[in-house]
């Protein structure tokens, strides 16, 4: 079945970095937009990032612009974030998720169970 | 940016009843490119509606949607116990994609 696994997520300390992975499985990866969307503890949800199946084009929420980027390895069916100047506003559950277009111009299809970064002196 | 304001903030129902969440955008949501979710405690969110009013694989019919421009609902007949829940809206048709605050739906 169609499955989104996250990994990467820890306590780390203001101005640090951080790198995200998200392992995808029973569908064709490489054919498919991609996203990261995160959740504050007890807040709503926030987008963050998309790329697209060949990872030619990617787009960021005003937050995170200059700070994170999102890759891919299509050779690994992994998804990437790597997160730096990270501040304690970034805290968050992060998921990835699914686009069904491979543009990453649709709603979001199938999600992960999300990995919790924590960022704290 | 477009902001999503959903009402109300929480709604106090019993299974069986029937609801209507409302979904208000602060500018035109292109091409209809709304979509609604829910999510339950510990759990990521699950897509229900996409496009304004198509159901997404496996839901039931239960749920229903409509809206065209600035203003969506989302109607639910005959809650069941697993519906009680938050529900987001979310837009996609302009960057940044943006998301309403929730409706949390709370058994009475």
């Amino acid at each position: 079945q169609v499955e989104l696994v996250e990994s990467g997520g820890g306590v780390v300390q203001p101005a640090r970095s951080l790198r995200l992975s998200c392992a995808a499985s029973g569908f064709t990866f490489s054919s498919f937009g991609m996203h990261w969307v995160r959740q504050a503890p007890g807040k709503g949800l926030e987008w963050v990032a998309v790329i697209s199946y060949d990872g030619s084009n990617v787009d960021y929420g005003d937050s995170v612009k200059g700070r994170f980027v999102i890759s891919r390895d299509n050779s690994k069916d992994t998804l990437y974030l790597q997160m730096t100047s990270l501040r304690p506003e970034d805290t968050a559950i992060y998921y990835c998720a699914k686009d069904p277009g491979p543009y990453g111009t649709y709603a979001f299809d199938v999600w992960g169970q999300g990995t919790m970064v924590t960022v704290s002196s | 940016e477009i902001v999503l304001t959903q009402s109300p903030g929480t709604l106090s129902l019993s299974p069986g009843e029937r609801v209507t969440l409302s979904c208000r955008a602060s500018h035109h949501v292109n091409n209809n490119y709304l979509a609604w979710y829910n999510q339950k405690p510990g759990q990521a969110p699950r897509l229900l509606i996409f496009a304004a009013s198509t159901r997404a694989t496996g839901i039931p019919d239960r749920f229903s949607a409509y809206g065209s421009g600035t203003d969506f609902t989302l109607t639910i007949n005959r809650l069941e116990p697993e519906d009680f829940a938050v529900y987001y809206c979310h837009q996609y048709g302009s960057s940044p994609r943006t998301f309403g605050q929730g409706t949390k739906l709370e058994i009475k």
